[in-house]
């Protein structure tokens, strides 16, 4: 399959400062990109959906400047979690797909924890 | 109601048996189906994809959609302990959704 790389892989950050999380399509373009978020032992949660070129459309409840999202190129998406809480400490996982049809692939996952 | 619903298990199986997980969906958007299998810490993988009502076959792997009850299903065979996992069954149309997962656990 098609290969997605995410990175940091983790991330350790003091509380009130901004993380940036990258998600890059490393053999393929990537029209759309999902980003979201898990829990332990939970699913994942779909923070935003965002397409080249265009705004991130955004899941109601999640704070759009907070979770900053921009998707400037067909093979990069990054998140920024900005003034960052205990509360975000999360798994936040990107998943890119080609196209609207296509099969969407994942990256490995950031774990951040907020201190 | 949940747009995608799965039952989260524990799911406990004997080596060598036939696996079956479920979903069941409310949103007749839904056009794309996928399974992934998922590993602590890890980002989803996925096994299989498919887009019309049917079977698909991937080795030990068949993935049943049936469009018209807004069900899928993954069938493992001749299950293996390195098949223990948490499977999530997603749906798309313009998002992509996931059901809980369901905690697979494939004793020797």
């Amino acid at each position: 399959g098609a290969v997605v790389s995410q990175h940091p892989s983790w991330v350790i950050c003091k509380s009130g400062t901004s993380v940036k999380i990258e998600c890059r399509s490393l053999d393929f373009q990537a029209t759309t990109m999902f980003w979201y978020r898990q829990f332990p032992k939970q699913s994942l949660m779909l923070m935003a959906t965002s397409n080249e070129g265009s705004k991130a459309t955004y899941e109601q409840g999640v704070e759009k400047d907070k979770f900053l999202i921009n998707h400037a190129s067909l093979t990069l998406s990054t998140l920024t979690v900005t003034s960052a809480h205990p509360e975000d400490s999360s798994f936040y996982i990107c998943s890119a797909s080609m196209d609207r049809e296509s099969e969407a692939f994942f990256g490995q996952g950031t774990r951040l924890t907020v201190v | 109601q949940k747009e995608v619903e799965q039952d989260p298990g524990p799911l406990s199986v004997p080596e060598g048996a036939i696996v079956s997980l479920n979903c069941t969906y409310s949103n007749s958007a839904f056009q794309y189906f996928m399974w992934y299998r998922q590993y602590s810490r890890k980002g989803p993988e996925l096994l299989m994809y498919t887009y019309s009502s049917g079977n698909k076959e991937d080795g030990r792997f068949t993935a049943q959609v049936d469009k018209s009850s807004k069900y899928i299903s993954l069938f493992i065979r001749d299950s293996q302990p390195s098949d223990s996992a948490t499977y999530l069954c997603a749906m798309r149309w313009n998002k992509l959704i996931f059901g809980a997962g369901t905690r697979l656990a494939v004793h020797p």
